[in-house]
């Protein structure tokens, strides 16, 4: 258990439907991320909050809408998606101040 | 801003087999340095980071990673690998406090190792 748990692990969507990505962390930490992990690219940095606040939006279309209702938790609500949304969904926390994060098992979303 | 080169996309390596993966930066500040591991549909874990001290940092399973700075390197090694440590390794780097904690990613180096 890496204390930043990520629901679900696989989800299949169609592209008109709404469904949203759940993370919780359990470290106590005050910023957290969202990640997309696509093959044969590097990480890309969506989201990032920060004491519950957003500080970073990285260009991310607005078929994405991230949420984040206290430090703990952190959801990512999707939209009418295209199939090149598909892809690794990788959450992860930090403590402001400090190094490194703490990452979660992902959700691999599939886009139909 | 800075950057982070991950010079070999694929590493192929014989069990019991030394390996090294190669990971260059580029900051114009001071940095820290991480090497992330990623097992096949799992998220990453830190295999160990350098803060500051020691330009040699000694992480889980064995890996061991040298801070260079005069080369702007932080090459991974490990002696003797295993086939359990087949995985995809990724350095980042990040400013230290007081110039934001985000983490800047390489595009990550597989780690096959053969029988």
């Amino acid at each position: 258990e890496t204390g930043v748990t990520q629901t679900p692990r696989h989800l299949v969507m169609g592209m008109t439907n709404k469904k949203s990505l759940k993370c919780e962390q359990h470290l106590g930490h005050n910023a957290m991320y969202w990640y997309k992990q696509s093959a044969k690219k590097p990480l890309e940095l969506m989201f990032v909050y920060s004491l519950e606040e957003r500080v970073e939006n990285n260009s991310v279309p607005s078929r994405f809408s991230p949420e984040c209702p206290n430090s703990s938790h952190l959801f990512l609500h999707l939209h009418t998606l295209q199939p090149e949304d598909s892809a690794l969904y990788l959450c992860a926390s930090s403590q402001e101040g400090t190094d490194g994060y703490t990452f979660g098992s992902g959700t691999r979303l599939t886009v139909v | 801003a800075q950057s982070v080169t991950q010079l070999d996309s694929q590493v192929p390596v014989f069990e019991e087999a030394p390996v090294e993966l190669r990971c260059n930066y580029s900051s114009s500040v001071s940095v820290y340095l991480f090497w992330y591991v990623q097992y096949p549909n799992q998220g990453l874990q830190l295999l160990l980071k350098y803060l500051s001290g020691s330009t040699l940092v000694k992480g889980i399973n064995g890996f061991e990673a040298e801070f260079n700075k005069s080369q702007t390197s932080f090459h991974l090694r490990k002696p003797s690998v295993h086939i359990s440590d087949t995985a995809e390794y990724f350095c980042a780097v990040s400013t230290p406090p007081g110039g934001g904690n985000k983490l800047t990613f390489g595009t990550g180096t597989q780690l096959k190792v053969e029988l």
